[in-house]
């Protein structure tokens, strides 16, 4: 079957820190994967995807490179700053004939402090 | 526009109780999805609709009723809910097709079940 693995959190790290959240992934076929981020009460907003090997995601400084070779998607930030506390999910997805099925990682918690 | 709208925000039911969660987007997508999450877990998937039919149950109990009655909308109705299904009931939409798209969350309801 399908599954995500994650790092386990929470992340604790200053403001201007280097982010690293590792994620590798086992899945059949030809997966799309994202990164989503939830802050406190609310939905899932996409951070960033790819959708095919060695395609790579960005967006408000983050970034995330599609690696076949490894089964990888580590998401990194060069400067981390306070508002980025949340929590982040790697994910994938594959079609199943009618939509696309999500297998999601456990989640990280991202605290970043002043 | 990639927004989805969920009502009600919050919703307290006792156990007897019947109401609806209501889903609705305007990004011409044909997939659509009802996950539920607990506190600190990752979204679980309950069903997926693909151009208006049911394609997807996990084995959600029955008293969990999904409808869609247009391309634009998604209700959940609950009914003879237990207090274990107190969540955050999200839905989301996607494009069909390959390679698999991203899927765009909305705010979710609160559910509590007394």
């Amino acid at each position: 079957g399908n599954s995500v693995t994650q790092m386990e959190g929470p992340v604790t790290l200053s403001e201007e820190a280097f982010l690293t959240i590792n994620c590798t992934y086992t899945a059949t076929g030809y997966p799309s994967l994202f990164w989503y981020v939830q802050y406190p009460g609310e939905g899932l907003q996409l951070l960033l995807k790819a959708t095919k090997a060695d395609d790579k995601g960005s967006n408000k400084g983050f970034e995330a490179t599609y690696r076949k070779e490894t089964t990888s998607f580590h998401l990194e930030k060069g400067s981390v700053q306070v508002s980025d506390s949340a929590v982040y999910f790697c994910a994938l997805s594959v079609p199943t004939g009618g939509g696309n099925k999500l297998t999601f990682g456990t989640g990280t918690q991202l605290k970043v402090e002043l | 526009d990639t927004e989805v709208t969920q009502t009600p925000k919050h919703l307290v039911m006792g156990m007897t109780n019947k109401k609806s969660l209501k889903c609705e987007q305007h990004m011409g997508h044909r997939a659509m999805y009802w996950y539920k999450q607990k506190a600190k877990k990752p979204p679980e998937l309950m069903f997926v609709y693909s151009y208006e039919k049911l394609s997807i149950n996990e084995s959600v109990p029955s008293r969990f009723s999904p409808e869609c009655p247009n391309s634009s909308l998604l209700n959940l109705h609950l009914h003879a809910l237990q207090p274990e299904d107190s969540a955050l009931y999200l839905c989301a939409s996607s494009q069909v097709g390959v390679p698999p798209s991203e899927q765009y969350f909305g705010p979710g309801t609160r559910l509590t079940v007394t």
